[in-house]
């Protein structure tokens, strides 16, 4: 077991570039979410999808960010245009079933100049 | 709404020290508590967890009791050691339709242990 794994670990780009995120979740998890991690608001739940599909993406903090399940082993949350406040930590989670515990993956660092 | 409140950190401790971190919830019913860890460089794993009142989750050395009289999930270890530093998350799920994505997260409390 891999475990889940995001890619890159580490993004720095310039205020108005597209930034794209990506997570590989456990294999036969069938629940994705995209977590952001910042110390003034701490972890906060962007969205989430049950078998690739989209449930719940009030979290999501405006049109700028969208995110995609083409399969059940790729995401991707893209920011465009990015700003200077999308910097954070942001991490998906996968889980088996609705109430298992959530497998964090290490996170990519994103910092936007 | 629900929420979690943590007490602030950093927590500076010598190894063999006794640990607390401080957890108090708001939320309405029976709420599932857990605690989650963050190692440098890592994402969040599950340390333990409780499920209804009195319940003692326990793992690593690490323990926490399900208070419903004074909503606290406080968490403890008798001995710390170097390698417990990390950030430590208090959670709370909600009874009903208590699915994954109800999860609320404190803050963090980070903990520094020192040989």
């Amino acid at each position: 077991d891999a475990g889940v794994i995001q890619s890159p670990r580490h993004e720095v780009t310039e205020m108005g570039q597209e930034v794209t995120l990506r997570c590989k979740p456990i294999s036969g998890h069938d629940y994705l979410f995209w977590y952001r991690q910042t110390m003034m608001r701490g972890l906060e739940l962007l969205i989430y999808f049950n078998n690739n599909v989209p449930i719940d993406d009030s979290g999501m903090p405006e049109d700028r960010f969208s995110a995609k399940m083409p399969n059940a082993s790729f995401s991707t949350l893209k920011i465009q245009p990015s700003e200077p406040r999308d910097s954070a930590v942001y991490f998906c989670a996968s889980a088996r079933g609705d109430n298992s515990p959530l497998h964090f993956g290490n996170g990519t660092r994103l910092t936007v100049t | 709404g629900d929420s979690v409140t943590q007490m602030e950190g950093p927590v500076t401790l010598s190894e063999e020290a006794f640990l607390t971190i401080n957890c108090t919830y708001t939320a309405t019913g029976y709420p599932s508590l857990f605690w989650y860890v963050q190692y440098p460089g890592e994402g969040l794993q599950l340390l333990l967890k409780a499920t209804k009142a009195d319940d003692k989750g326990s793992n690593k050395g690490f323990e926490a009791t399900y208070r419903k009289e004074t909503t606290s999930f406080h968490l403890e270890k008798g001995s710390v050691q170097v390698s417990d530093s990390a950030v430590y998350f208090c959670a709370l799920r909600p009874r009903s339709g208590g699915s994954n994505y109800k999860l609320t997260f404190g803050k963090g409390t980070l903990l520094t242990v020192n040989p």
